[in-house]
C-alpha cells in the first residue's frame, strides 16, 4: 500500500491551463518534497517544505508554485508550462531530524505538457 | 559537491542467480547516510535498504545486502536469489547529515531472466 497518495495519477494539460498536483501523507512526516523525473533519469529535487515552511527552492521557474497548506498536505501548482516540462512529478516525505530516515515516495503525476 | 556515480547503465541476472550493481560515491564528509531505491515499472520508489556512514556492520534485509568500503567510498548492492519482480530500476542515494538534499546515482536497470 502506498502510504503517500498522489493525485492525479495522469495530466494532459495545454500550455495555457492552470491545475494543480495534490499530495497527502499521514505517516506524520514533518518534511515533504516535489521532485521532477524524467524518462530513465534520476529523480531532480525541485522543493523541500520543513514544518509547512519552504525550505529548498532549486531554482524551480515560477510556472511550478508549491504549497503546503498543512502538515499532511502538500500541493504544486501549474501554470503556462512548456512542453520539456512533460514528466513524472514525484512526492515524498521524511521524517525531520533523522538523517537516516529515508524517502517515503507517492505513485507519481505523469504529466503531458501540449 | 558530493556526486554519486552508478556505473552500469543495464544488468541482467538469470531467476534464482546473484547479482550486484556497483555504486561510487565522492564526498569530503564523515556523516552521511546511503540508500538503494527500486523503481519498478509501476513508478514507486521504494526503500531497498539504507547503510549509515559510521557503521561499519554491512546492512541487511532479506535478500538485499551491501558492501559498504568507506576509505573506497564504494556502495555496492547484493541482490541473492534474485526474482522476477526484482525487476527494476535501481537508484544509489546519498545524503548528508543536515540537510533535506538527497543525491541519486543515474540508475541502473535490471533485468531479470526466467
Amino acid at each position: 500500500d502506498t502510504e503517500v497518495t498522489q493525485t492525479p495519477k495522469h495530466l494532459v494539460m495545454g500550455m495555457t491551463n492552470k491545475k494543480s498536483l495534490k499530495c497527502e501523507q499521514h505517516m506524520g512526516h514533518r518534511a515533504m518534497y516535489w521532485y521532477k523525473q524524467k524518462a530513465k533519469k534520476p529523480p531532480e529535487l525541485m522543493f523541500v517544505y520543513s514544518y509547512e515552511k519552504l525550505s529548498i527552492n532549486e531554482s524551480v521557474p515560477s510556472r511550478f508554485s508549491p504549497e503546503c497548506p498543512n502538515s499532511s498536505l502538500l500541493n504544486l501548482h501549474l501554470h503556462a508550462l512548456q512542453p520539456e516540462d512533460s514528466a513524472l512529478y514525484l512526492c515524498a516525505s521524511s521524517q525531520v531530524g533523522s538523517y537516516n530516515s529515508p524517502l517515503h515516495f507517492g505513485n507519481g503525476t505523469r504529466l503531458t505538457v501540449t | 559537491a558530493q556526486t554519486v556515480t552508478q556505473s552500469q547503465p543495464e544488468m541482467s541476472v538469470q531467476e534464482a542467480e546473484t547479482v550486484t550493481l556497483s555504486c561510487t560515491y565522492d564526498t569530503s564528509e564523515s556523516d552521511y547516510y546511503l540508500f538503494w531505491y527500486k523503481q519498478p515499472p509501476s513508478r514507486q520508489m521504494i526503500l531497498v535498504i539504507r547503510q549509515e556512514a559510521y557503521k561499519q556492520q554491512n546492512a541487511t534485509e532479506n535478500r538485499f545486502s551491501v558492501n559498504f568500503q568507506k576509505a573506497a567510498k564504494s556502495f555496492s548492492l547484493k541482490i541473492s536469489d534474485s526474482q522476477l519482480g526484482d525487476a527494476a530500476m535501481y537508484f544509489c542515494a546519498y545524503r548528508s547529515s543536515g540537510t533535506y538534499k538527497y543525491i541519486f546515482g543515474t540508475g541502473t536497470r535490471l533485468k531479470v531472466l526466467a
